[in-house]
């Protein structure tokens, strides 16, 4: 069963800082999920990867595989961007099936 | 815009009884989840379903039981409802390998 740490646990942030978000894990995955939870919201995939990096608009995901890590950045933060973000890596495996294990998340908050 | 519908958002229910929730996609995906939110365990995988009629126990089955007679719908069945069944629950749907992973907005299950 894979091992996620996600860091840091809680995360406050003023308008238009940087953020970074760290995720490790401790066996082999064929993908990683950053997902993005609003309170009292559904869970959204903000990305999917499995090696380099990906942007989209202020958001940029990155992983290194071999030292299984991945790190979500947020750049210009935005009191919008305030929500739980989730690092979940997609088990390796032919039987895998698409199972995800879940880090315990990051609650950001980003004040005006 | 594709989706993954839960059929309640909202759900109380008396300890004994059984209950079902209903997952519906509309994506063709081969995989469909059923997990568990809770405060300080984060999400926790019930069951899955990679195909029509095929099921497998994910990490806290008790109490659980699924059924997938059509692609498109999976449910959630308890079986005698507990109170230590109260969580949000929460569908998900993917195709094979864990792409396009979509989750609905959960129903929030209280036993009383």
């Amino acid at each position: 069963k894979n091992e996620v740490e996600q860091s840091p646990q809680n995360l406050t942030a003023q308008e238009g800082e940087f953020i970074t978000i760290n995720c490790s894990y401790s066996v082999g995955i064929s993908a990683l999920h950053w997902l993005q939870q609003h309170p009292g919201g559904g869970i959204v995939s903000l990305f999917m990867l499995s090696s380099g990096k990906k942007k989209h608009g202020r958001l940029i995901a990155t992983i290194n595989i071999q030292e299984k890590h991945s790190s979500l950045h947020i750049t210009a933060s935005h009191p919008r961007d305030s929500a739980v973000y989730i690092c979940a890596p997609l088990n390796a495996g032919g039987t895998s099936y698409g199972k995800l294990t879940f880090g315990q998340g990051t609650i950001l908050t980003v004040h005006p | 815009d594709v989706k993954v519908t839960q059929s309640s958002r909202y759900l109380v229910k008396r300890t004994g009884e059984k209950v079902f929730l209903e997952c519906v996609q509309d994506m063709d995906h081969e995989n469909m989840f059923w997990y568990r939110q809770d405060p300080g365990l984060g999400l926790r995988l019930i069951y899955f379903s990679y195909d029509v009629k095929m099921k497998e126990k994910g990490d806290i089955p008790e109490g659980y039981s699924v059924s997938r007679e059509k692609k498109e719908r999976f449910s959630l069945i308890l079986e005698s409802a507990s109170t230590n069944q109260t969580s949000m629950y929460l569908c998900a749907s993917s195709f094979g390998g864990g792409y396009g992973y979509t989750f609905g907005s959960g129903t929030r299950l209280t036993v009383v």
